[in-house]
């Protein structure tokens, strides 16, 4: 089965600091994702990516941004963190099926 | 607009009984349906997929489901759930098989002993 690794497992942060939620996959899929779940929402998908050096809106992209420097990997990045952004983010990598990582809980206080 | 409708964000079932989850999807084009499990403080984990063909799929733990154009549903039913289906269970929809998933708010399965 695909591996797709995010880390960190969690995060705490501060109000208006920076940052950056790494994934990566070992298994050669072209597509990307990032996604957010909170109660009541489901997961809601923030980026994607369709290979190296691309990177598009998904429906809640506002306050982050993406890059995928690499086959394998994919990161989101927040350059304000608010106390909105408290969620766990899922990293998701897509080939004949959708694969997720295990997430991260991050905090922002 | 796309979308994906679990009604019930809560089943209770009693250890050893039937279970059948609700989905119900909006969708324009031609969907491919999945069903996800994530169990607590994992990932998400492929259940059950529908792309095209025999409307009636197996899926992993004992799961099937049955494709319905019609209701625009994919209704996921088990014989007999043990306390280990435990988790919370979510529908999607998207355009291929590798596309952008578009996610139902998921149920909650508690299993009573």
């Amino acid at each position: 089965e695909a591996a797709v690794t995010q880390s960190p497992r969690n995060k705490v942060a501060v109000t208006g600091g920076k940052v950056t939620l790494s994934c990566n996959q070992t298994n050669n899929h072209n597509n990307m994702y990032w996604y957010r779940q909170d109660t009541g929402h489901g997961l809601r998908l923030i980026h994607y990516s369709y290979g190296a050096g691309s990177t598009e809106k998904g429906d809640i992209p506002d306050g982050y941004k993406a890059s995928r420097p690499s086959q394998e990997n994919f990161s989101l990045i927040l350059e304000l963190a608010t106390p909105s952004q408290t969620s766990v983010y899922f990293c998701a990598s897509g080939g004949g099926g959708v694969f997720f990582g295990k997430g991260t809980r991050l905090t922002v206080v | 607009a796309q979308s994906v409708t679990q009604p019930d964000a809560r089943v209770t079932v009693s250890q050893g009984a039937s279970l059948q989850l609700r989905c119900k999807y909006s969708y324009s084009g031609t969907p491919y349906l999945f069903w996800y499990v994530q169990y607590p403080r994992q990932g998400l984990q492929l259940l059950l997929k529908y792309y095209s063909g025999d409307p009636v799929v197996q899926g992993v733990n004992g799961f099937e489901a049955e494709f319905s154009k019609s209701n625009s549903s994919f209704h996921p039913r088990k014989a007999s759930v043990h306390w280990s289906d435990s988790a919370v269970y979510f529908c999607a929809v998207s355009a291929y098989n590798q596309g952008k998933l578009i996610f139902g708010q998921g149920t909650k399965l508690s299993i009573k002993p």
